[in-house]
């Protein structure tokens, strides 16, 4: 079975660090792009940036940049979203999902994001 | 950036109806677009992509269409656990969605 398992609900203080993950497992995880998504409460869905496992390129949204840190680990097939310092802003549910795509030339063509994680909620609060 | 408008927010829909919720891009996008259901408390779930394409598994009530910069998601016959909110995300340039369409019981 092809699927996305997340880390835990963090609660954390503003200011703190955090690094959440999100382990892939029944397909080639360094064949497929992971991607990140933020929902914050009530709210739509954010697309953060994306990951491909097989050489770490990554893309980041422009809201993103500079914001947040994607990493992962081809060796034990996790992928990473990481904060330097929590805002209170930051408080919302995080998916992971991997994304579809094609490649022809050096140019990557982008589908849709057909498995997701549970989501990770994490809580920023002092 | 290339924004995405969903239309419209929310609809009170009964079971047996058909559905079209609409999706506009502010430049041409191709065929770059797709669709997601997502329930309350579940992680969203893709239903069709490249405007067009159903996930399998999806049931065939779901279809989708347009090009350019117009799109639709079309239910033919709402069932009970169509009740949803349902997202477009443009895959052209970057990946953003749309601000969701929320199908409420009549």
């Amino acid at each position: 079975e092809v699927q996305l398992v997340q880390s835990g609900a963090e609660v954390k203080k503003p200011g703190e660090s955090l690094k959440i993950s999100c382990k892939g497992s029944g397909y080639r995880f360094t064949s497929y792009w992971v991607a990140w998504v933020r929902q914050m409460p009530g709210k739509g869905l954010e697309w953060m940036g994306i990951i491909y496992p097989g050489d770490s390129d990554t893309r980041y949204s422009p809201s993103f940049q500079g914001q947040v840190t994607i990493s992962a680990d081809k060796s034990i097939n996790t992928a990473y979203l990481q904060w330097s310092t929590l805002k209170a802003s930051d408080s919302a549910i995080y998916y992971c999902a991997r994304q579809l795509a094609s490649t022809s030339f050096g140019v990557w063509y982008y589908y849709g994001m057909d498995v997701w994680g549970q989501g990770t909620t994490v809580t920023v609060s002092s | 950036d290339i924004q995405l408008t969903q239309s419209p927010s929310s609809l009170s829909v009964s079971v047996g109806d058909r559905v079209t919720i609409t999706c506009r891009a502010s430049q041409s996008i191709g065929s770059y677009l797709n669709w997601y259901q997502q329930k309350p408390g579940k992680a969203p779930r893709l239903l069709i992509y490249s405007t067009s394409s159903l996930l399998s598994g999806v049931p065939s009530r779901f279809s989708g269409g347009g090009s350019g910069t117009d799109f639709t998601l079309t239910i033919s016959s709402l069932q009970p656990e169509d009740f949803a909110t349902y997202y477009c995300q443009q895959s052209y340039s970057g990946l953003p969605f749309g601000q969701g369409t929320k199908l409420e019981i009549k």
